[in-house]
């Protein structure tokens, strides 16, 4: 079946430092969703990529999503202790009774350090 | 956030208990979940409903029992469970439009102590 790995699973930075994700899957994506939880908290929605080698910012933030529509990475610049939490990618199945459900990798917990 | 609700929010219950966790939308989705979080492991989807009806069964152990008695509530009726079922159970929803991937909107989830 398809499968979502996200690396680093752990993440520790100084405050002020850059902090980068990756996501890739072993089957070609049409979009791609990424989400953060809090510590304490549930996942929320961030963005979603459609385009192959889209990028998009938010802020401090910038999402891409690869040319062949498998990988993609969120960054985040001069990171703050606000940007703790789990960060989810999250790509759609293909066909079967699955179709349009999400498959979420397994996640990078970020801690900051002030 | 006040779209998705669960209660209750947290549960301690024994093995030999029957429990059952609420979820309620207020966003008027079509589509509605089940996930279970545990530690250091990835979100595990369990059920999705559409249109009320169940449309995925991830190979969940019977003594999780879903219900969705409407397209704005859902039910997880547990019973006999073990204790590695003790995690944070999510429900999430979303608007299922044909042909789309829609956003997912998470509950605060329900954290779960089997003993």
């Amino acid at each position: 079946g398809q499968q979502v790995m996200q690396i680093p699973q752990y993440q520790h930075v100084q405050e002020g430092e850059d902090f980068t994700t990756y996501c890739n899957s072993s089957t070609t994506l049409s979009n791609i969703q990424w989400y953060k939880q809090r510590p304490g908290g549930h996942p929320v929605f961030l963005i979603q990529l459609v385009k192959s080698g889209e990028v998009k910012k938010q802020k401090r933030l910038t999402f891409q999503f690869g040319e062949a529509k498998k990988n993609s990475s969120l960054h985040i610049t001069a990171t703050q202790t606000t940007d703790v939490g789990t960060y989810f990618c999250a790509g759609p199945n293909a066909g079967g009774t699955s179709y349009g459900k999400l498959t979420f990798g397994q996640g990078t917990i970020l801690t900051v350090h002030p | 956030e006040t779209g998705v609700t669960q209660t209750p929010r947290h549960l301690v219950m024994g093995m030999t208990n029957k429990k059952s966790l609420k979820c309620e939308q207020h966003l008027g989705h079509n589509a509605m979940y089940w996930y279970k979080q545990s530690a250091k492991k990835p979100l595990e989807l369990m059920f999705v409903y559409n249109f009320k009806e169940q449309t995925e069964n991830n190979s969940v152990p019977s003594r999780f029992s879903p219900e969705c008695p409407n397209s704005s509530h859902l039910f997880l009726h547990l019973h006999t469970l073990q204790p590695e079922d003790s995690a944070l159970y999510l429900c999430a929803s979303s608007q299922d439009r044909a042909g789309a991937t829609d956003t997912q909107y998470f509950g605060p989830g329900t954290r779960l102590t089997v003993l």
